[in-house]
């Protein structure tokens, strides 16, 4: 079986400022890992995901994730945020054992403020 | 290239009554994979068709949800009866057959809010 945690539920942060939000799993096999983004009334958006190789990922909208295989996270990170960037993100695992389908956690909503 | 579409975006059903949801994936999509959020829950994972086989229909939470899809194109998720709990956001993806190094990348659709009072 596999989980994935997301420690924030919220996320407030200022214009500019950078943001990282946090992502933990759990799985006894190799997984695939992946951040999507919904912003408001619009369906999921693939943002950036890990296959294998390097364990920085570098997505859309100036995002990148690091996977640490030890600490089983996949943070995500920019460097400064704009207020569009003002959504909820989802982290997500799946795995060849698990015929991809996608474990999901609670999402963190970020508020971007002026 | 058309994304994933879903049909309705917003039903509003009372309890008892039977609703019908429809996704059409991107073209050429082999797989495709239904999930619903219920609110203030994570997105949790309903089946997954191969074509127009169900590969894993291990997430559907009872015998009153019934997922099709015909000649593997397009496929419906019917509610009957409905219940009280089963309101919340209902998403389709699509992904191409699986190819080492191409992706796994599931594309979603924009989601259908149901609603059962």
């Amino acid at each position: 079986a596999q989980s994935v945690t997301q420690l924030d539920s919220q996320v407030p942060v200022f214009e500019e400022a950078p943001v990282e939000l946090r992502c933990n799993y759990s799985s006894s096999v190799s997984v695939y890992l992946f951040w999507y983004v919904q912003y408001p009334n619009q369906g999921l958006q693939l943002l950036l995901k890990y296959l294998s190789g390097s364990t920085l990922v570098k997505g859309i909208n100036g995002f990148e994730a690091e996977f640490n295989k030890s600490q089983t996270s996949f943070h995500l990170r920019k460097p400064s945020v704009h207020i569009s960037d003002t959504a909820e993100y989802f982290c997500a695992v799946s795995s060849k054992a698990a015929g991809n389908k996608l474990t999901f956690g609670g999402g963190t909503r970020v508020l971007v403020k002026p | 290239e058309a994304g994933v579409t879903q049909f309705p975006s917003h039903s509003v059903i009372e309890k008892g009554q039977t609703v019908t949801l429809r996704c059409d994936p991107i073209s050429g999509h082999d797989n495709l994979y239904w999930y619903r959020r219920v609110m203030g829950k994570e997105i949790k994972f309903l089946l997954h068709f191969v074509k127009e086989s169900k590969q894993d229909e291990s997430g559907m939470p009872n015998n009153r949800f019934l997922a099709e899809r015909t000649g593997g194109t397009y496929s419906t998720l019917k509610v009957q009866p409905a219940e009280l709990e089963d309101s919340g956001v209902y998403f389709c993806a699509s992904s191409q057959r699986q190819v080492p190094g191409l992706g796994h990348e599931q594309f979603f659709g924009p989601g259908t809010r149901l609603t059962v009072l």
